[in-house]
């Protein structure tokens, strides 16, 4: 079975450094890869996602992830962290082969972002 | 336009009541999940409709759980007999034929005494 591993379930950083959130999946074949974002009390917004092409991908509010097939990994970075992307990420995959999978999620366990003034 | 909406936002009950949360989707999503979110645990898949069928109930824990969804739009998620272990965010996402990525509700928030 898919399984996502999001390692570090708490990543505190200063205001203005680099965000680096890690996420590994475990698939012979890529599956398609997403991160989301989710503030207290509410649900969870897309900020990027992977399916094809180009390998590194932007997403909103200044995140990017890379791709990198060689490692099975789909890591979250922002150059410069600002107080408001204090939040909890989540990795997430749908197998690629979609037709049995119903393009279900299956997510990693989550990373709490602190930012510090 | 409008995006994924819930209810209730957050639901008190006794341990053995029943209780139906409810998910709005966008409208023209054809495709409908339901997840949970238990603290400090990731989200787990529930189950997913394709219009008003559910060809994926795999995620359901146990026989209490059931789910429905009319007119290709509302689905209703209830849980009968409700447990302590039930407690958790109960959320919803849609998403449009033909796309990959899923737009979730706020949530619902149970909590079972």
């Amino acid at each position: 079975a898919q399984s996502v591993t999001q390692l570090g379930s708490h990543v505190s950083v200063s205001e203005g450094a680099l965000v680096l959130l890690r996420c590994n999946y475990s698939s012979s074949v890529p599956p398609y890869l997403f991160w989301y974002v989710q503030y207290p009390n509410q649900g969870l917004q897309l900020l990027l996602k992977y399916t094809t092409g180009a390998t590194l991908v932007k997403g909103i509010n200044g995140f990017e992830a890379e791709f990198k097939k060689s490692e099975t990994s789909f890591h979250l970075t922002k150059p410069s962290a600002h107080m408001s992307d204090a939040a909890e990420y989540f990795c997430a995959v749908i197998p690629y082969a979609g037709g049995t999978s119903y393009g279900k999620l299956t997510f990693g366990q989550g990373t709490i972002l602190t930012v510090h003034p | 336009g409008a995006g994924v909406s819930q209810s209730p936002s957050n639901k008190v009950t006794e341990k053995g009541k029943d209780v139906e949360l409810r998910c709005d989707p966008i409208s023209g999503h054809t495709a409908l999940y339901w997840y949970r979110q238990r603290l400090g645990q990731g989200l787990e898949f529930l189950i997913y409709f394709q219009g008003n069928s559910a060809p994926d109930k795999s995620g359901l824990p146990s026989d209490r759980f059931s789910a429905e969804r009319t007119g290709e739009s509302v689905s209703t998620l209830t849980i009968q007999r409700t447990q302590q272990e039930d407690s958790a965010v109960y959320l919803c996402a849609s998403r449009s034929s033909g796309r990959n990525e899923q737009f979730f509700g706020p949530g619902t928030r149970l909590t079972v005494l």
